[in-house]
C-alpha cells in the first residue's frame, strides 16, 4: 500500500512571497490532515477534511493560508503572503474512515521562509 | 484547557539501555491514547493505541501503559538500539469532541 505522498519535500523562499503544497493521501482514506510542525514541538491541526468538506478550520490563519481538497482526494496548502513564523514543516496525514482511526503521515515539507 | 505534558524534553542514553518516557495529560473525557514516534526528516509512525480500559500495550521492544485514574501514560523501551533514536510524540484524543491534542514530544538519543 502506497503511503501519504508530499511535494515539495523542501522549499525556500523570501517573505511575502507565496508557496503552495501538495499532498496525495491513500487511496480510499477519506480524512485528510495538515499539520504544522515547528522544531521541537508537536505538530499542530491547520485543517482537517472528511472527504471534501471541512471539518476544522479553527486553528488555519486564514489571513494567509488556504487549503482545498478538490474531488475529496488530492489536497492543496497555500500560504500567500509567507511570514519569517511560517518557516516549519508542514504534515499531511490521511485516515480511513473517522477521525477514531490511525492517522498516517506524509514525510512533509519543510519550508524556510529568508 | 485539555493538554498534553511530556517528560523529559530529551534523554541520552547508551545503546543497550532501556528507558522510560513520560505523558501526562488533561484531556477529558478521554478516547485513546497513541504513542508515536518521529525519525528525522520523516512523518510519525504509530507504535502503540490505548483505550480507557486498556492499561498496557506492547510493540516489539515498546511497551506503553496507562493509568486513566492519574491521567498519565509511559513508553518504555527495552534494549535500546541505534534505531530508536528519534522523537517520541504522545496524542490523546477527546471523546466528546474528537480533538486530538499532540504533544511537544521527547527527543531520545541513543549513543553507540
Amino acid at each position: 500500500e502506497a503511503g501519504v505522498a508530499q511535494s515539495p519535500r523542501y522549499k525556500i523562499i523570501e517573505k511575502r512571497q507565496s508557496v503552495a503544497f501538495w499532498c496525495n493521501p491513500i487511496s480510499g482514506h477519506a480524512t485528510l490532515y495538515w499539520y504544522q510542525q515547528i522544531l521541537g514541538q508537536g505538530p499542530k491541526l491547520l485543517i482537517q477534511f472528511q472527504n471534501n468538506g471541512v471539518v476544522d478550520d479553527s486553528q488555519l490563519p486564514k489571513d494567509r493560508f488556504s487549503a482545498e481538497r478538490l474531488k475529496g482526494v488530492d489536497s492543496t496548502l497555500k500560504i500567500q503572503p509567507a511570514k519569517l513564523e511560517d518557516s516549519a514543516v508542514y504534515l499531511c496525514a490521511s485516515s480511513p474512515r473517522t477521525d477514531r482511526d490511525e492517522q498516517y503521515f506524509g514525510p512533509g515539507t519543510r519550508l524556510t521562509v529568508t | 484547557k485539555n493538554q498534553v505534558e511530556q517528560s523529559p524534553q530529551s534523554l541520552i542514553i547508551l545503546e543497550g539501555k532501556n528507558c522510560t518516557l513520560q505523558c501526562n495529560y488533561t484531556v477529558s473525557p478521554f478516547s485513546n491514547l497513541r504513542w508515536y514516534k518521529q525519525d528525522t526528516g520523516r512523518g510519525p509512525v504509530s507504535l502503540t493505541i490505548m483505550t480507557f480500559s486498556e492499561n498496557t500495550k506492547s510493540n516489539g521492544r515498546y511497551t506503553a501503559t496507562l493509568d486513566a485514574d492519574t491521567k498519565q501514560s509511559s513508553l518504555h523501551i527495552t534494549a535500546s538500539q541505534l534505531s530508536d533514536s528519534a522523537s517520541y510524540i504522545c496524542v490523546v484524543r477527546g471523546n466528546r469532541d474528537d480533538k486530538i491534542i499532540f504533544g511537544k514530544g521527547t527527543r531520545l538519543h541513543i549513543l553507540p
